[in-house]
């Protein structure tokens, strides 16, 4: 089974800042990579598949990198509305399992 | 657009079983495999499973395999989780999503409204 950590588990940032999570997945899984976001009490909303192919309607000042066993997701200006908790999951052989989520706080 | 809808909130006893549901919107419902994910209070996502309604191909996550079930109705584009015996572990918001695919690389596209499962003596 392949596992995902993402660090830091816990992030605190100010509007305007450029943040990056990073995603590490226990084996080589190329760019079967997708990134979520999920607010307190919300369904998660996917915003990148493939490791940086932005969703449609996600704000371009988000974007994902990496390959292979290490991946990032980068928000070059934070904005009010993007403190919430980001999730990355693995696609390799139907499993799907979500890294344990960085939770992206107001400094 | 597409909808997932799911049936709502459950409170239920130790022991009990429980059937909650996911209905597409749409009929190509059975070309798409439906995903089911759990969030335990205050906790990440953890993947449970997944079925292509279309011919009820199912697969399960370790953690998941013999403690749940997994079906389709594709007649009624709805899909299920099930438990035969609850525990008071089993308390959490549970999802269902849709996949997509890109090139080769898959994610969760779609989701329902979650259901909220509370068991509790």
């Amino acid at each position: 089974d392949i596992q995902m950590t993402q660090s830091p588990s816990t992030l605190s940032a100010s509007a305007g800042d450029r943040v990056t999570i990073t995603c590490r997945a226990s084996q080589n899984i190329g760019d079967w990579l997708a990134w979520y976001q999920q607010k307190p009490g919300k369904v998660p909303k996917l915003l990148i598949s493939k490791a940086s192919s932005l969703e449609s309607g996600v704000p371009s000042r988000f974007s994902g990198g990496g390959s292979g066993t290490e991946f990032t997701l980068t928000i070059s200006s934070l904005q009010p509305d993007d403190f919430a908790t980001y999730y990355c999951q693995q696609y390799k052989s139907f499993s799907y399992n979500f890294g344990q989520g960085t939770q992206l706080q107001v400094k | 657009e597409v909808q997932l809808v799911q049936s709502g909130a459950e409170v239920k006893k130790p022991g009990e079983s429980l059937k909650i549901s996911c209905k597409g919107s749409e009929n190509s419902f059975t070309r798409y495999w439906i995903a089911w994910v759990r969030q335990m209070p205050g906790k990440g996502l953890e993947w449970m499973g997944i079925i292509y309604p279309g011919d009820s191909d199912t697969r399960y996550s370790p953690s998941f395999q013999g403690q749940v079930t997994i079906s389709a109705d594709m007649s009624i584009t709805t899909a299920y989780l099930e438990w035969s015996s609850l525990q008071a572990s089993d308390s959490a918001m549970y999802y269902c999503a849709r996949r997509g695919c890109n090139g080769g690389s898959c994610y969760l596209e779609h989701w329902g409204q979650g259901t909220l499962v509370t068991v509790s003596s």
